[in-house]
């Protein structure tokens, strides 16, 4: 079965300083990968995704398959990083396309 | 568009009685999943649907669960008895196909507590 683990519940760090959120999944087919952002009171958006390798926002995330892991990395945090972050890994087969496993979540924060 | 929404933001029910959560997709999408929340862990699958059918409810308990999705109207998800494990924040999610090119957009959730 396929699981995402988000081994820190909480992660906090200084304004300015480099930060990595961890995510390790496990899927037996090709996965497709995710970090999903809540920030207070809002709603769940999507951050970024690996297969478009792109940065968002000055986060990267790299695919990693001999590690099984898709840590998302900001070399400068700043306070309005502060939020929950999600890691997700989509059912890309049979009738569940689309369907997301979530990752427990990481909450940042960012101190002044 | 609004984005999804959903309502009520807060339910709180009784032990025994029904719960019902909506979920309006935005405009254009004919796909709905339903995930469960329940404290202190993520967000789980729990059923996904398209306009008047159910294609995967792997994730959604045996009994006193349903979820729907008509031709006209909102997604609804429907808790019947509820007990207090039932107590969470239920998000919906939509998007324009089921298929592993499109994101899915949340809704605000429904946060439901079982007295």
């Amino acid at each position: 079965a396929q699981r995402v683990t988000q081994p820190e519940k909480l992660l906090s760090v200084f304004k300015g300083a480099p930060v990595e959120l961890k995510c390790n999944y496990s899927y037996s087919g090709s996965p497709e990968l995710f970090w999903y952002v809540q920030y207070s009171r809002q709603r769940l958006q999507l951050l970024l995704r690996h297969i478009s390798r792109e940065s968002i926002k000055g986060f990267t995330a790299d695919l990693n398959k001999g590690e099984t892991s898709f840590h998302l990395k900001k070399p400068f945090a700043q306070e309005e990083d502060s939020a929950m972050y999600y890691c997700a890994l989509k059912n890309a087969g049979g009738t569940s396309y689309g369907k997301l496993t979530f990752g427990q979540g990481t909450i940042l924060t960012v101190h002044p | 568009n609004a984005g999804v929404m959903q309502n009520p933001r807060h339910l709180v029910r009784r032990r025994g009685q029904e719960a019902r959560l909506r979920c309006s997709p935005m405009k254009g999408h004919s796909h709905v999943y339903w995930y469960r929340q329940l404290p202190e862990e993520g967000l789980k699958f729990m059923v996904y649907l398209q306009k008047e059918n159910i294609i995967d409810e792997s994730g959604m308990p045996k009994e006193r669960f349903s979820a729907e999705f008509p031709k006209e109207g909102p997604s609804i998800l429907r808790i019947q008895q509820v007990v207090r494990g039932d107590s969470a924040a239920y998000f919906c999610a939509s998007s324009p196909k089921g298929t592993s090119s499109y994101e899915q957009y949340f809704g605000p959730g429904t946060r439901l507590t079982v007295t």
